[in-house]
């Protein structure tokens, strides 16, 4: 089982949408949570952290389920420029390396 | 800010040949992570810094990776000698020790093909 599991996708939809990702992790003492964003052949950058009380950032929501271990990312009024890969990304404890998951790809159409 | 550099930003090299990558971090970010994608697969973690002293450097592959941090500013990967399953992208990210929700930046990256 991997440590951290995503639907692959992908996940097309149409300008204007909601959408939602989720996210699965095995480690019960994983510290840290993040949403990254890696476009073709770029870099990751991190696109928000995940708190346990929920956090927005503008049309991004991010929840935290620690009892589930599950994790999520809610995108409102998609955009052409949200088309990405999106990965989840864990912390474990008592380590600072970081734990990916495969990704998610959203593909916004016009 | 400059963000994390890395040089190359492409390699092609044949098996059994050397091959040296570098980082150069956020200034001021003494944590240094090396990251690898293989194709196919996720980002997987190789080694980690903090200053010049390896922290963690539990996802190293085998002895034929070496990562150095002298001086604790830049660093250095060197695969020696190369395999073609190392082909793949290599990451390097940085952190500020302060941050305790450890979020880290990355750089670019070397896509490094090994023929």
């Amino acid at each position: 089982r991997k440590e951290v599991e995503q639907d692959p996708g992908p996940f097309n939809v149409p300008e204007g949408a909601t959408v939602a990702f989720n996210c699965t992790y095995s480690n019960s003492a994983s510290q840290s949570f993040f949403w990254y964003r890696q476009d073709c052949r770029k870099e990751p950058k991190l696109l928000m952290s995940v708190y346990s009380s929920g956090n927005e950032d503008g049309r991004f929501t991010a929840q935290l389920n620690r009892a589930s271990q599950y994790i999520s990312l809610l995108i409102r009024d998609s955009k052409l420029s949200d088309s990405a890969t999106y990965l989840c990304v864990v912390n474990p404890g008592g380590r600072r390396a970081l734990t990916f998951g495969s990704g998610t790809r959203l593909q916004v159409q016009p | 800010e400059a963000g994390v550099t890395q040089f190359p930003s492409h390699s092609v090299i044949e098996k059994g040949q050397t091959v040296t990558l570098r980082c150069d971090p956020i200034s001021g970010h003494d944590n240094l992570y090396w990251y690898r994608r293989v194709m196919g697969k996720e980002i997987k973690f190789l080694l980690h810094f903090v200053k010049e002293s390896k922290q963690d450097e539990s996802g190293m592959p085998n002895n034929r990776f070496l990562a150095e941090r002298t001086g604790g500013t830049y660093s250095t990967l060197k695969v020696q000698p190369a395999e073609l399953e190392d082909s793949g992208v290599y990451f390097c990210a940085s952190s500020q020790s302060a941050s305790g929700l450890y979020e880290q930046y990355f750089g670019p990256g070397t896509r490094l093909t090994v023929t």
